[in-house]
């Protein structure tokens, strides 16, 4: 039983490089979301995805962060011309229906030059 | 809109010692309510949740948790902790029947439990 899976777990890059983040959900899981913990900080909400739909991204910030979920493949978070200012680690959760608990992976911890 | 406060930042506590780790929300509607533990670069692991029902939740790792609706607290206590229990916990919401289904995060309370 795999739980979900995070890759990279590291990634570093350079201001103004694209950095894309991975997340596979745990089998059945059809519910994604993405987190970002800055340092000394809780867990900021991003976005909620569902199959191919956005559900809720009150948490982006309104350019260069982008996310999908395709009807197959992995979920990814993409951010694009990277500042120093987005080094953070990044949590991917999912969940198998609506309002039920989010089981989250270890993260991709992103460093920028 | 909701909000999670976790008044201690870190708690020291003697192996084994009881713990209280405090949490209080705001919301002008019903939650859900979570505790989660995260050990150094690792992600969150669930120790337990409240949906309904019985106010006394039992978790994982002996751990337990009241809801209390009159004081918007959820507080997490275990009456004997280790040495293994020294992680970072996090005290989250979600809010019922609404439209969507993210978690509001408190900023978390290091525990850090001595021998």
């Amino acid at each position: 039983n795999a739980g979900v899976m995070q890759n990279p777990r590291h990634l570093v890059r350079r201001r103004g490089q694209e950095a894309r983040l991975r997340c596979s959900p745990m089998k059945g899981h059809s519910h994604v979301y993405w987190y970002r913990q800055l340092p000394e900080e809780g867990l900021k909400f991003m976005v909620y995805l569902q199959k191919e739909n956005i559900i809720d991204e009150s948490g982006m910030p309104k350019e260069r962060f982008s996310a999908e979920f395709p009807k197959e493949g992995p979920s990814i978070l993409r951010i694009q011309q990277v500042v120093r200012g987005d080094s953070a680690a990044y949590f991917c959760a999912s969940s198998d229906s609506y309002n039920q608990p989010q089981h989250f992976g270890d993260g991709t911890r992103l460093s920028i030059l | 809109a909701q909000s999670v406060t976790q008044l201690d930042s870190q708690v020291p506590v003697f192996e084994e010692a009881p713990v209280e780790l405090r949490c209080n929300y705001s919301s002008s509607v019903s939650v859900y309510l979570f505790w989660y533990v995260q050990y150094p670069n690792q992600g969150l692991q669930l120790l337990l949740k409240y949906l309904s029902g019985s106010t006394l939740v039992k978790g994982i790792n002996g751990f337990e948790a009241e809801f209390n609706k009159s004081q918007t607290s959820f507080h997490l206590r275990k009456p004997s902790v280790h040495i293994s229990d020294t992680a970072e916990y996090f005290c989250a919401v979600s809010t019922y029947g609404g439209a969507t289904n993210k978690l509001i995060f408190g900023t978390g309370t290091l525990l850090a439990v001595q021998p």
